[in-house]
């Protein structure tokens, strides 16, 4: 076990539906990342939070909605989806957000949303 | 612009066999450079990582990485596969100045018996 949960582990909706998708770190981590992984294709971040601000948001379609309530968990808000946003969702922690500092910033990475869109 | 790429997305070794992952990298200052592992259904297991020292870097596993600047190259090495190392890998890299990891596309390692 990495310290960091998520749920549903599998998740099938419609195109009109809305769901959301859960994530919670157990590390005492300051933040938190959503990546969608699809077959064959690198990693794709989506959003990153640091101390509940969100820092990074990779041009993703406002479809997708993030919310960070605190440090320890993290939700992705999902609303008129497409099939092709059918994936594997992930959910990462690290240490710190640090950009210009170097060191112990590895992720901990989820087991994963498998998000299949109807 | 940061990139990494992993040339083969498929490698096929015999249980007790040397394995290499290759993974080539780009960026702009000092890298910093990671992989991990997938295993079905399972989220990115981190392995190793190259800050900054030797270039040859242990992970977890008996993994190991040798770090070569010259061919801005990060390969994953184990001297003696494992049927269980079968899994999917990914190399990593992370600049200076971002705080974001650029993940290549992954490289599915299979280990016959």
């Amino acid at each position: 076990e990495t310290g960091v949960t998520q749920t549903p582990r599998h998740l099938v909706m419609g195109m009109t539906n809305k769901k959301s998708l859960k994530c919670e770190q157990h590390l005492g981590h300051n933040a938190m990342y959503w990546y969608k992984q699809s077959a064959k294709k690198p990693l794709e971040l989506m959003f990153v939070y640091s101390l509940e601000e969100r820092v990074e948001n990779n041009s993703v379609p406002s479809r997708f909605s993030p919310e960070c309530p605190n440090s320890s968990h993290l939700f992705l808000h999902l609303h008129t989806l497409q099939p092709e946003d059918s994936a594997l969702y992930l959910c990462a922690s690290s240490q710190e957000w640090a950009p210009g500092l170097a060191g112990n910033n590895e992720q901990f990475f989820g087991p994963g949303t498998r998000l299949t869109v109807l | 612009a940061q990139s990494v790429a992993q040339p083969e997305d498929q490698v096929n070794v015999a249980e007790g066999n040397p394995l290499t992952v290759k993974c080539t990298y780009s960026v702009s200052g000092n890298p910093y450079l990671f992989w991990y592992v997938q295993y079905p259904n399972r989220g990115l297991q981190f392995l190793l990582k190259y800050i900054t020292g030797d270039n040859l870097v242990k992970g977890s596993y008996g993994f190991e990485a040798e770090f070569n600047k010259s061919q801005t190259s990060f390969h994953l090495k184990k001297p003696s596969a494992l049927v269980s190392d079968s899994a999917l890998y990914f190399c990593a890299v992370r600049d200076f100045q971002g705080g974001k990891l650029i993940f290549g596309q992954g490289t599915e390692l299979s280990v016959k018996p």
